[in-house]
């Protein structure tokens, strides 16, 4: 039982190339949540998901797409990064219904954009 | 103005002394979460609660839903308890959505 995995863990980028963050879960999860973190800022809320197929923006959503395809994954993508999108990247996951708030996060993903 | 508020936002210590964090709140919840996050590491939870106290070794959390208020509590500290520690509340009305504190980062000398 691996948790949340996020690949990869660190990533250099050239302003304006993209890629694509991969986060799994094996807990059968229905809610997915990618955050960025930086200094200063505490925890900021990109996307996140309530269920396969669907995805919904949070506090920070530009410059981002996300897909969820399969209940497991869920996908951030920068299409054509910038330097402000350097960041710690954070994935979390948390089963479904009011009885369970519990975030388990991903051990995150560290990203340059030069 | 942020929904959640910690404080301090630094605290520095030795070893020993008996730490308090706190984490205040504005909105109705349905749960609050302590997390911990260690220098360039991941974030793991500490503990959720909706009422009362709950301890796990050394780390104790309290939380009084009426005055809105929740405090993590460190004792006999050790330099390995240097980390950030993040507050996050769940508002009530099922919002799928944690409201994060900013973090209160913590160093404990030896």
């Amino acid at each position: 039982n691996a948790g949340v995995t996020q690949t990869p863990k660190f990533r250099v980028l050239k302003t304006g190339q993209s890629m694509t963050l991969l986060c799994a879960q094996d807990m059968n999860h229905e809610y997915m949540y990618w955050y960025r973190q930086d200094p200063g800022m505490g925890l900021r809320l990109i996307h996140y998901s309530v269920g396969e197929g669907t995805t919904a923006k949070g506090e920070v959503p530009d410059g981002y797409n996300v897909s969820r395809l399969k209940k497991q994954n869920f996908l951030l993508g920068l299409e054509s990064a910038a330097p402000s999108q350097t960041s710690v990247y954070f994935c979390a996951s948390r089963a479904w219904g009011e009885a369970t708030y519990e975030q388990y996060f991903g051990p995150g993903t560290r990203l340059t954009v030069t | 103005k942020n929904e959640v508020e910690q404080s301090p936002q630094n605290l520095t210590a030795q070893e020993g002394e008996f730490i308090t964090i706190n984490c205040s709140y504005s909105v109705g919840i349905s749960a609050l979460h302590w997390l911990q996050q260690h220098p360039g590491g991941g974030i793991v939870s500490l503990f959720m609660l909706s009422s009362g106290k709950k301890k796990h070794g050394r780390l104790i959390a309290t939380i009084n839903i009426q005055e809105k208020h929740s405090s993590l509590h460190i004792t006999a500290s050790h330099p390995r308890d240097s980390a950030v520690y993040i507050c996050a509340v769940q508002i009530s009305g099922g919002s799928y959505i944690p409201t994060f504190g900013r973090g209160t980062s913590l160093i404990v000398h030896p």
